[in-house]
């Protein structure tokens, strides 16, 4: 595997589900970042991980939980989402947090809450 | 604090030239441009790191004034390949390091 991997790529719960999206990113980068992706809407960056230990978390409702055990994998845990949290959730990585690291992103998993 | 860019979308026929612009209320310290293809993930571009930064990526290249704030994308004689979703992402710095904000991208469609 090579870049960015995320699984599964498409996730159809209800909203008393527990669930949990996986990230893996191959190229040793030290940074992880969750986005959500909304149609008509910019990409919303919810959580970032630096060397594993959270930096960023912009107003995310609780029942979104990230964790970050190495600097390779990231999860996103999910339970009693709500409609609205319908959307395609991206994982990126970058070589650090310092100015002008690009970010590669993984193919994203597309979430739909029943 | 996400940028703003222009237009929304743009339709053109191959071989025809483009720009999109990107503009923020905040002073930058990097712009950054990505594709996004429908279905697939975001693809990095190309970062601009000083005002009156230049760079080509064959035939897409991007400038970036600094003190205006704004950076804009020129596709030069398109190709049906350019077809996405263009994201600017302006870095502007946060309490732990600098952060990335993306405006809402511009759809392009190029046909034949």
């Amino acid at each position: 595997e090579t870049g960015v991997t995320q699984t599964p790529r498409h996730l159809v719960m209800g909203m008393t589900n527990k669930k949990s999206l996986k990230c893996e990113q191959h190229l040793g980068h030290n940074a992880m970042y969750w986005y959500k992706q909304s149609a008509k809407k910019p990409l919303e960056l919810m959580f970032v991980y630096s060397l594993e230990e959270r930096v960023e978390n912009n107003s995310v409702p609780s029942r979104f939980s990230p964790e970050c055990p190495n600097s390779s994998h990231l999860f996103l845990h999910l339970h009693t989402l709500q409609p609205e949290d319908s959307a395609l959730y991206l994982c990126a990585s970058s070589q650090g947090r310092d100015r002008g690291y690009e970010q590669y992103f993984g193919p994203g998993t597309r979430l739909t809450v029943t | 604090q996400q940028p703003v860019q222009s237009p929304q979308a743009v339709i053109l026929r191959e071989g025809e030239d483009a720009v999109i612009n990107c503009s923020s209320s905040k002073a930058l310290y990097s712009v950054h441009w990505y594709r996004q293809k429908h279905g697939e993930a975001p693809v990095f571009l190309m970062i601009l790191l000083k005002g009156g930064e230049q760079k080509g990526h064959e035939k897409i290249s991007a400038s970036f004034n600094e003190k205006k704030q704004q950076s804009s994308l020129y596709l030069t004689a398109s190709q049906l390949s350019y077809s996405g979703t263009y994201f600017c992402g302006t870095e502007i710095r946060s309490n732990s390091g600098y952060a990335l904000n993306f405006g809402k991208g511009t759809s392009l469609l190029v046909t034949p």
